[in-house]
């Protein structure tokens, strides 16, 4: 069935510095990847997103790539800030279907 | 308009006993999701449900849990004999435009099975 992976699980990095995160899936006929960003005990919000006839979309300081030859993409963070942590969850959908979501990523961002 | 409502925020129950979760879309959602998010957990598939097609229910667990959906508009999620491992927060989202569109959650309800 649908999968969706995500690494790393944990990702601890220095105010100032870049965070990548990275997502395979399985579905060759996944064409929706969007990224959603959960702050402890709050609800997830949808931060970007790529569809696969692009290869890679940027919004300010968040950049998202897509490889659908090898099936894989990643959340580019640059210039990170505190206020950036929280937990980062992939995910991969066949337009007009469900939404697999990958196991998270916890970033901590330290001052 | 009002966002996503999950009703109760809170639920404690005996193992055993049935629970029933309710779900109110943003108006004029055709999609509708339920996840599970067990705690420090991703994000874990329930069913989908769009307009007036059949929903996909390939996530559920068991046969202890169903859903339903009256046209496009609320949902409740049953967990029948409900087992400890059932504790999580159940988050139900919809969307305008199934698997091209955001998703807009509710703040969840978390459920404690005793």
């Amino acid at each position: 069935g649908e999968n969706v992976e995500q690494h790393p699980s944990t990702l601890s990095v220095q105010e100032g510095d870049s965070a990548v995160i990275k997502c395979t899936y399985s579905d060759s006929a996944s064409n929706y990847f969007p990224w959603y960003k959960q702050e402890l005990g709050k609800r997830p919000q949808l931060i970007i997103d790529i569809r696969s006839n692009v290869g890679e979309k940027k919004d300010q300081r968040i950049a998202v790539t897509l490889n659908k030859t090898a099936k894989h993409f990643s959340l580019h963070i640059t210039e990170t800030q505190p206020e950036d942590s929280a937990v980062y969850f992939c995910a991969a959908s066949i337009q007009g279907g469900k939404l697999i979501f990958g196991q998270g990523t916890e970033l901590s961002v330290k001052p | 308009g009002a966002g996503v409502s999950q009703s109760p925020s809170n639920k404690v129950t005996e193992k055993g006993k049935d629970v029933e979760l309710r779900c109110d879309p943003i108006s004029g959602h055709t999609a509708l999701y339920w996840y599970r998010q067990r705690l420090g957990q991703g994000l874990e598939f329930l069913i989908y449900f769009q307009g007036n097609s059949a929903p996909d229910k390939s996530g559920l667990p068991s046969d202890r849990f169903s859903a339903e959906r009256t046209g496009e508009s609320v949902s409740t999620l049953t967990i029948q004999r409900t087992q400890q491992e059932d504790s999580a927060v159940y988050l139900c989202a919809s969307s305008s435009d199934p698997g091209s569109e955001k998703l807009f959650f509710g703040s969840g309800t978390q459920l404690s099975v005793l």
